[in-house]
């Protein structure tokens, strides 16, 4: 069973702190990590696609890394706004069809 | 830019009825999954397809049957409903790459939410 762990489940900062999530997933047979942000009655949306150990990438203030080697992932956010409150979802590529295995998400609150 | 549709948005049914769930990928995406996630759980592979094939299967039950047609949309088909089967059932589509296979970003719907009574 491929299991994919996120911490923290849950996170509340203030208004311009910044913040980082972490990912694991099995370091064997790895295809791709994604990452998608998640606000309630919405489509997740697609954040990344991580696919090289060693693999950063940034979007505006959100960036996330890749260490496939140990089996993690950092999603990091900068100066946090209140419409970055959402559910972080990372899913990791199980074998070469596209089934994602998801963990069960960070979800982050910012007060302004 | 055109996003995956799912319809319905809701659909609440009895136990025991059927209920069909349908998906229309972003233009040009060849490839579709359908995930299911129940209260307060992870979202959870069922099935998806490439090229109206069926290229991987998962926890899927025997009452669900699936298929992708010759416009690329997709159809989840569940007989039988149980309370169980009540969640939040998402479709997502992709491009599968001769690169890069199936890595490519799943973009996802905003999911059917079916209620079994």
């Amino acid at each position: 069973i491929l299991n994919v762990e996120q911490s923290p489940q849950s996170l509340h900062v203030q208004e311009g702190d910044s913040t980082n999530f972490t990912c694991s997933f099995p370091s064997s047979n790895f295809y791709a990590l994604h990452w998608y942000r998640w606000e309630t009655a919405k489509s997740p949306e697609a954040l990344f696609v991580m696919t090289l150990n060693g693999d950063e990438k940034k979007k505006g203030r959100i960036s996330a890394t890749l260490n496939t080697k140990e089996g993690y992932s950092y999603l990091y956010i900068k100066g946090s706004q209140p419409e970055d409150s959402a559910t972080y979802l990372c899913a990791f590529l199980s074998g070469n069809t596209g089934k994602l295995i998801f963990g069960q998400g960070t979800t982050l609150q910012v007060k302004p | 830019a055109a996003g995956v549709i799912q319809s319905p948005r809701h659909l609440i049914k009895e136990k025991r009825e059927t209920a069909t769930l349908k998906c229309y990928p972003i233009p040009r995406h060849d490839t579709v999954y359908w995930y299911q996630q129940g209260p307060g759980q992870d979202p959870q592979f069922l099935i998806s397809f490439y090229e109206k094939m069926q290229s991987d299967k998962g926890s899927i039950p025997d009452r669900f049957s699936a298929q992708q047609f010759s416009d690329y949309h997709s159809e989840l088909n569940m007989s039988s409903l149980e309370l169980g089967d009540s969640a939040l059932y998402f479709c997502a589509s992709s491009l599968y790459r001769t690169s890069g296979g199936y890595t490519d970003t799943q973009y996802f719907g905003p999911g059917t939410r079916l209620t079994v009574l």
